[in-house]
């Protein structure tokens, strides 16, 4: 099946520092690829999603320039968490489609002290 | 509003039983349908698609859809203890890139 990588796996940070995640599409081009975040025993919570060549578009109640996302190439997208505060601490996971199917990194678990 | 919803259970099942998982959908023009598994702290792995009305079977998984009734559901044949897990609904949202998740339903499979 498609493969899509997603690093830094794990990342702790102090609160105010910026943390960048990076998601590749490793064997496909993926137009569109998505932004979640997943609290414990809940369900995934879209964030952004983000077209290649193109402003991402985020959903209500996410702030863009908190999130910033990047989508450089059909096969690269990043996601930059500025200023990072404890409240930020959660699973991020990103999602490419590959245009039949949604195939997910992943993950990505932030901890701000 | 576009909504997916699953019982969040959990369900139990005993071992080697079959277990039945629903998910209903509120987009009538929603085409692609998909059953996601997470394992707690894990991201979601793909299991199963389905396009079309009726039956599709991948092994121990069978996908069922029903676009009249708006319902998807997986059963899973002879159902293991590694089959615990979260199984996500995913649907896609008519007339965009999007996906709509449902909650998940939490399968516990008793050895």
């Amino acid at each position: 099946g498609a493969v899509v990588s997603q690093h830094p796996s794990w990342v702790i940070c102090k609160s105010g520092t910026s943390v960048k995640i990076e998601c590749r599409s490793l064997d496909f081009q993926a137009t569109t690829m998505f932004w979640y975040r997943q609290f414990p025993k809940q369900s995934l919570m879209l964030m952004a999603t983000s077209n290649e060549g193109s402003k991402a578009t985020y959903e209500q109640g996410v702030e863009k320039d908190k999130f910033l996302i990047n989508h450089a190439s059909l096969t690269l997208s990043t996601l930059t968490v500025t200023s990072a505060h404890p409240e930020d601490s959660s699973f991020y996971i990103c999602s490419a489609d590959s245009g039949e199917k949604l195939f997910f990194g992943s993950g990505t678990q932030l901890s701000v002290l | 509003q576009k909504e997916v919803e699953q019982n969040s259970g959990p369900l139990s099942v005993p071992e080697g039983a079959i277990a039945s998982l629903n998910c209903t959908y509120s987009d009538r023009g929603s085409q692609s349908f998909f059953w996601y598994r997470q394992y707690s702290g894990k991201s979601p792995e793909l299991i199963m698609f389905i396009y079309s009305n009726g039956d599709k079977e991948d092994g121990r998984f069978t996908a069922q859809l029903n676009k009249a009734s708006q319902y998807v559901s997986l059963l899973i044949r002879d159902s293991q203890p590694s089959d615990s897990a979260t199984y996500l609904c995913a649907v896609d949202v008519s007339g965009t890139y999007k996906y709509i998740f449902g909650t998940g339903t939490r399968l516990k499979v008793l050895a």
